[in-house]
């Protein structure tokens, strides 16, 4: 399986602060088409994942702008610009490119 | 928009079958992979599986002796049944929509998941 590392664990930040999360693939993550099926979900607690980031650094629909990922082959980020309140939870990276698919341990984020 | 519900059993007793239905509204299952995943209490996700809206699978080794996927077009909902349950198996089982052939996992849209406990 391809192992999704993630880091750090938790991530203790204060609002208005910068805050970012590390994704490292233990395969390159490029599928057959040439696009890079890496993608990040954030999950409030007791709610679903939602996905921020679809294939490195598109971000979806109604997502701020504060929100930006970046990366290639094995290695990827995820960035907010400036945490607000409502950013705290549990943020995955997920390789959607080999089987099967696999999830990073998550990053829990707090306000300092 | 398309939504996504679980639903089924809360609770089910080891050795016996979990069953859980997702129902699509907003949209049509045809021509997507709908994907089924996992969550125990404060852990992370685990992806189970996924099938074609014209019944093509792709399931995740560490399930496949155990789990049988199904798809209903005519009332937009799929299915995952899991056998021989044990106590690991107690998680938040959620649905998503997963991608188009000739894509990759996109994993786009989310039910709210089905709490599911295995106890006798």
């Amino acid at each position: 399986d391809v192992e999704m590392t993630q880091s750090p664990l938790s991530l203790p930040v204060t609002l208005g602060q910068p805050a970012s999360i590390s994704c490292r693939s233990s395969q390159d993550l490029v599928y057959l088409d040439g696009d890079t099926y890496l993608h990040w979900f954030h999950q409030r607690p007791g709610q679903s994942p939602r996905r921020l980031i679809y294939k490195v650094s598109n971000r979806d629909s109604g997502v701020p702008d504060r929100f930006s990922g970046s990366g290639s082959g094995t290695d990827f980020t995820l960035k907010i610009s400036r945490v607000e309140a409502e950013d705290v939870g549990v943020y995955y990276c997920l390789q959607g490119t080999h089987w099967p698919r696999t999830f990073g341990q998550g990053t829990k984020l707090e306000i300092k | 928009q398309v939504q996504l519900q679980e639903s089924g059993p809360g609770l089910v007793k080891p050795s016996e079958t979990l069953s859980l239905i997702c129902t699509v509204s907003g949209g049509s299952l045809n021509n997507y992979f709908w994907s089924w995943l996992r969550q125990p209490a404060g852990k992370g996700l685990e992806w189970i599986g996924r099938i074609h809206s014209d019944g093509g699978t792709n399931v995740n080794p560490s399930f496949e002796s155990r789990i049988s996927l199904s798809v209903d077009t005519s009332n937009n909902h799929f299915s995952l049944k899991l056998i021989s349950v044990t106590a690991a198996d107690t998680a938040v089982y959620y649905c998503a929509r997963d991608g188009m052939k000739g894509e990759a996992t996109l994993m786009d849209f989310w039910g709210q998941g089905n709490f599911v406990t295995v106890s006798s």
